[in-house]
């Protein structure tokens, strides 16, 4: 069984930039979740993918923007890079329909905005 | 809106004492509540839910509806349990989660 997979793991970007961030869900899972954990904090939702459709959105500006595809692997893209943006991205799959809770959660994507 | 609150950033006891991790939440809603656990160099990972009301590695948590609570709890402390503890408040679906900030648990000799 294939995990969670993320890349890249780190990342530099200068403010105003664009940036796509990439995850590959745990073999069998159709739901897609990512989430923003700046330092010191505790995740905080995005954005949920379910079949290629956006399934969900929290607290985050239209500048975040992400896609699904037909094989449930999902990008994450942030338009007009801030500094507040700088934190670990994680990704989260899970098997819709189960409401287990159990995310399977990935090694994160670290961005750093000067 | 819903909050998780997780008081302790730091929560340090030695090795056999008991240990009480708090977390409160406020939700309008019917509450669903987990424990996620990161271990030093991996991934973020359930611990328990309070729906199937199980232990796992010797912890349990109890949902208090009234004094809106979910507090992990274990009776004796292994250094195997040094780690970050989040808790987390399902909203929604199941998937989406609200975190507290977290308490890392350090036991010590």
């Amino acid at each position: 069984e294939t995990g969670v997979t993320q890349s890249p793991t780190h990342l530099i970007k200068t403010r105003g930039q664009q940036v796509t961030l990439r995850c590959s869900s745990q073999s069998g899972h159709n739901t897609v979740s990512w989430y923003q954990q700046a330092l010191g904090q505790g995740p905080q939702f995005i954005f949920q993918y379910y079949r290629e459709e956006e399934n969900g959105r929290g607290n985050f500006p239209p500048r975040f923007s992400g896609l699904q595809f037909p094989n449930y692997s999902s990008e994450l893209n942030v338009n007009a890079l801030e500094l507040d943006d700088s934190a670990l991205y994680l990704c989260a799959s899970s098997l819709a329909g189960r409401g287990t809770g159990e995310l399977f959660f990935g090694e994160g994507s670290r961005l750093t905005v000067l | 809106a819903q909050r998780v609150t997780q008081p302790e950033k730091l929560l340090s006891v030695f090795k056999g004492a008991p240990v009480e991790l708090k977390c409160n939440y406020s939700y309008s809603g019917s509450p669903e509540l987990f424990w996620y656990v990161q271990y030093s160099r991996q991934r973020l990972q359930l611990l328990l839910r309070h729906i199937s009301r199980e232990s796992i590695k010797g912890f349990t948590a109890d949902l208090n509806k009234g004094e809106t609570s979910f507090h992990l709890k274990k009776p004796f402390a292994q250094e195997e349990d040094s780690a970050m503890y989040y808790c987390a408040l399902a909203t929604g679906t199941a998937s989406k989660l609200t975190f507290g900030t977290g308490t890392r648990l350090q036991v010590t000799l």
